[in-house]
């Protein structure tokens, strides 16, 4: 099984570009994260699904969005990037909502210059 | 104000011994605990966890102590081998939302 995956795992955007970073897992999990991790910092939530069509807000959600079309997919979009915005990107589903294990994607590493 | 804090960025332990990874956190709401483990390049995997009714939790080589009282969890490996040398997460839930709160890590150096 692929578990989570993420793409892309690398990417370089200029100031006030727009990118999408994508995850999908085929699990059949309900639940699905997005977190950063910036460097010796936990990881902290930006946003979560629990379920299709059902999003909500984490800790750190400003400049970002998300969508959850289906099961399977859970989209990361940014809008006018920032330097704040350089870090490593986790994508993570569960099965149960954030109580138990997550499964975490490889990561995407992003840098805005 | 960081609710999980993993104190020590850092620690080397020769290979065989114990390594001792330490937690703590500042919300009486946690009442369930997990430690992540991380190899560059990939996404942290799940490695044991515990609830807060227990104080003990052991998995092979890996046990996980809870004091509730001092609000402090470790993770011991026994005996430690370079295969665990990774970066360690504490995590805990049960606070606002029942989302998880991540500890910074610690990076474990196991020695040959």
């Amino acid at each position: 099984n692929a578990g989570v995956t993420q793409t892309p795992k690398f990417r370089i955007l200029k100031i006030g570009q727009s990118m999408t970073l994508q995850c999908t897992q085929d699990m059949n999990h309900n639940y699905m994260y997005w977190y950063r991790q910036d460097p010796g910092m936990g990881l902290k939530l930006i946003y979560y699904s629990v379920g299709a069509g059902i999003t909500d807000k984490g800790e750190v959600p400003n400049g970002y969005n998300v969508s959850r079309s289906t099961t399977e997919d859970f989209p990361l979009r940014l809008e006018l990037a920032a330097p704040s915005q350089t870090s490593v990107y986790f994508c993570a589903s569960s099965p149960r909502l954030a109580a138990y294990e997550q499964y975490f994607g490889p990561g995407t590493r992003l840098t805005v210059t | 104000d960081q609710q999980v804090k993993q104190n020590s960025p850092s620690l080397s332990v020769q290979e065989g011994r114990i390594s001792i990874l330490n937690c703590d956190y500042t919300n009486s709401m946690f009442d369930y605990f997990l430690w992540y483990k991380k190899y560059p390049a990939e996404g942290p995997t799940f490695l044991i966890s515990i609830s807060s009714i227990k104080d003990k939790n052991e998995d092979g080589r890996f046990t996980v102590f809870l004091n509730k009282s001092a609000k402090h969890l470790s993770l011991h490996i026994v005996p430690s081998q370079p295969g665990d040398s990774a970066v360690y997460f504490c995590a805990a839930n049960g606070g606002a939302g029942n989302m998880l709160t991540f500890g910074g890590g610690t990076r474990l150096m196991v020695k040959p």
